[in-house]
């Protein structure tokens, strides 16, 4: 299957602090990519979705000045969480959409873990 | 989006078949069912997807009842690294997004 990335693979800040994410499509072009967060114990929760070229349409109860998307390219989204603080401190996924599959699969990123103290 | 409902946990043998109930009793025609999986600390991993037919690749079996209305993800044998917890999602034709139940925690015993 396809490899979505992920940088880094671990964080930790202090807080205040802000930190950038970044999700890449290795071996394909995503149109779409997805943001989830994840707490200990907890399933994934989608945060927003990023499409190329425009901007991220976030999920209700996500605060978009916050957790800022960017996705300038086909192979690359960034979320960046600014002012983190220790209420932020999760496991952080992205996903990407396969433009060129038949049924328009996901493919997950490994996670970052961020923690914030 | 549909709803789904699975069993929080369940444990299996070494060897033996998996069986991983999913109801989804409000699902409508165009929405098709997912089965995901992440293994602790690690993305998520796709590993099959139906409509209404019955479907079978390298990984598992998806059966989906005629009414469509509850499915069961098969893994003919399971390992200690299927050992993850198993999410089942149903989602539109229309829509990208995969919205994550509870999953159910498979615990395979040596």
């Amino acid at each position: 299957g396809a490899v979505v990335s992920q940088h880094p693979s671990r964080v930790i800040c202090k807080s205040g602090t802000s930190v950038k994410i970044e999700c890449r499509s290795l071996d394909f072009q995503a149109t779409t990519m997805f943001w989830y967060r994840q707490f200990p114990k907890q399933s994934l929760m989608l945060m927003a979705t990023s499409n190329e070229g425009s901007k991220a349409t976030y999920e209700q109860g996500v605060e978009k000045d916050k957790f800022l998307i960017n996705h300038a390219s086909l192979t690359l989204s960034t979320l960046t969480v600014t002012s983190a603080h220790p209420e932020d401190s999760s496991f952080y996924i992205c996903s990407a959409s396969d433009r060129t599959a038949s049924y328009n699969e996901q493919f997950f990123g490994p996670g970052t873990r961020l923690t914030v103290l | 989006d549909a709803k789904t409902t699975q069993p929080p946990s369940m444990d299996c043998a070494e060897g033996r078949a998996a069986n991983l109930p999913c109801n989804h009793s409000t699902i409508s025609g165009n929405e098709y069912v997912y089965w995901y999986r992440q293994i602790h600390s690690q993305g998520p991993q796709y590993i099959i997807h139906g409509l209404k037919n019955n479907e079978t690749n390298e990984m598992a079996s998806l059966i989906i009842t005629e009414d469509r209305k509850s499915s069961t993800l098969i893994l003919p044998h399971a390992t200690l690294r299927d050992t993850a917890v198993y999410y089942c999602i149903v989602r539109g034709g229309a829509t990208n997004k995969l919205i994550f139940g509870t999953g159910t925690l498979l615990a395979v015993q040596p």
